[in-house]
């Protein structure tokens, strides 16, 4: 069975520190690894991906994630955050034609 | 950026009405999906198909229909809204070759 846990409904940070979501998965099969964010009100956008490349994976808006096999795991880290990083973050597995998605992390950032 | 597009983005309708969420994408994608999504839970896979006239139910029981006449369009269907429906809906459709799920912005629905 496929599943995905992120670790805490809500992350609050000040603006300008790290920034650390949590999220660790289960496949039975090498799996895609995604994380994406929901700004409110609107649908689901790509911050990034891992497809078997590298173990560390950049994205967008300066978010990056590491893949631990070891850990299963796949946390999304941002060295410095801004206020436009307030937003819900998704983390998802898809060992095939199916998304398995975590409940989602909702991030504040504090001025 | 995406372009993958759902209307209506909001709708508010009493119990028994029927309506329909459309979805459209133009990216040519075979397999496209439905997702409810509730306030602080995760997504909910309700419909989804892999391509013209194939359609079926995903892990959350739904009373909705989905139908997939042409590749860029799939619509969702409630025949009689009932408040138990009031959600966010979300569509999206995937680039088989890249893995990458694309979703439109969504559509609240609320049933009084």
């Amino acid at each position: 069975a496929q599943s995905v846990t992120q670790l805490g409904s809500h992350v609050s940070v000040s603006e300008g520190a790290l920034v650390l979501l949590r999220c660790n998965y289960s496949s039975s099969v090498p799996p895609y690894l995604f994380w994406y964010v929901q700004y409110p009100n609107q649908g689901l956008q790509l911050l990034l991906k891992y497809t078997s490349a590298a173990t560390l994976v950049k994205g967008i808006n300066g978010f990056e994630a590491e893949f631990k096999k070891s850990e299963t795991s796949f946390h999304l880290t941002k060295p410095s955050a801004h206020m436009s990083d307030a937003a819900e973050y998704f983390c998802a597995v898809s060992p095939g034609n199916q998304f398995y998605f975590g409940t989602g992390t909702s991030l504040t950032v504090i001025p | 950026e995406a372009d993958i597009y759902q209307t209506p983005r909001y709708l508010v309708i009493g119990t028994g009405k029927k309506i329909t969420l459309e979805c459209s994408q133009t990216m040519g994608h075979d397999k496209m999906y439905w997702y409810q999504q509730d306030p602080g839970m995760e997504l909910h896979l309700i419909h989804y198909s892999y391509g013209v006239n194939s359609t079926e139910k995903g892990d959350l029981s739904s009373e909705s229909t989905v139908s997939r006449i042409r590749t860029e369009h799939f619509p969702l269907t409630l025949e009689s809204a009932r408040p138990s429906h009031t959600s966010q809906y979300l569509c999206a459709s995937r680039n088989t070759g890249t893995g990458e799920l694309f979703f439109g912005e969504g559509s609240r629905l609320t049933v009084l």
